[in-house]
């Protein structure tokens, strides 16, 4: 499979402050991101996606930013609460491959209350 | 929204004995289901597309006669862990995309834990 991001990171924030989980990719005709978060034991959850024509979206309480000069995207999480604490994931779509999308390492997020 | 419903959800058998997992989407169709491998604290790993009607498609390093896939209908995808052994112990996920969805987000499933002893 294609490679995105490297080894296993993990973060620790103080409840209330803001979360940022970064992923480098490594394909440039990749052109869809997605970002998952998952809980232990569990299967991934959608948080939020971006197209390669943009470089910023939001959603609630999240924003991803999407560096294609540098191959890069990241995840932001305001206001970051106990119920975050989970692995995120990004995972990425390679133009005219298919559906299929391949996960980056991950990032392990721990909220300290 | 999408459910995409997995069985067993923990499976342990002796090595050299067969496993099936299935992958149900429950409230939508599906013709194409994604398999993934997950090693503890690791990230997923795409095995194979699951084509309904057609062969799977398998990633590089996938043994397909050792994890077998059959996606015998719109709702259903299945995958045989032939032959275990313990190195096949892992969290496998499946997941699908409904179609009606308003994003491209997949759904996956709450994976099974196969422990091969």
């Amino acid at each position: 499979g294609e490679s995105v991001g490297l080894h296993l990171p993990t973060l620790s924030v103080q409840e209330g402050d803001n979360s940022i989980i970064n992923c480098a990719y490594s394909n440039s005709a990749s052109d869809y991101f997605i970002w998952y978060k998952q809980e232990s034991g569990k299967g991934p959850q959608f948080i939020i996606d971006i197209r390669s024509n943009m470089d910023k979206r939001q959603g609630q309480r999240v924003t991803v930013l999407l560096n294609k000069t540098v191959k890069h995207l990241s995840l932001q999480i305001a206001a970051t609460q106990p119920g975050d604490s989970a692995v995120y994931f990004c995972a990425e779509n390679i133009k005219n491959t298919g559906n299929q999308f391949y996960f980056g390492t991950g990032t392990s997020l721990t909220v300290i209350p | 929204g999408a459910v995409v419903s997995q069985h067993p959800s923990w499976v342990i058998c002796k090595s050299g004995t067969s496993v099936k997992i299935e992958c149900r989407s429950l409230d939508f169709q599906a013709t194409t289901m994604f398999w993934y491998r997950q090693f503890p604290k690791q990230s997923l790993m795409l095995m194979a597309t699951s084509n309904e009607g057609s062969k799977a498609t398998y990633e590089q390093g996938v043994e397909k006669d050792k994890f077998l896939i059959n996606h015998a209908s719109l709702t259903l995808s299945t995958l045989t862990v032939t032959s275990a052994h313990p190195e096949d112990s892992s969290f496998y996920i499946c997941s699908a995309r409904d179609p009606q969805s308003l994003n491209y987000g997949y759904t996956f499933g709450s994976g099974t834990r196969l422990t091969v002893v």
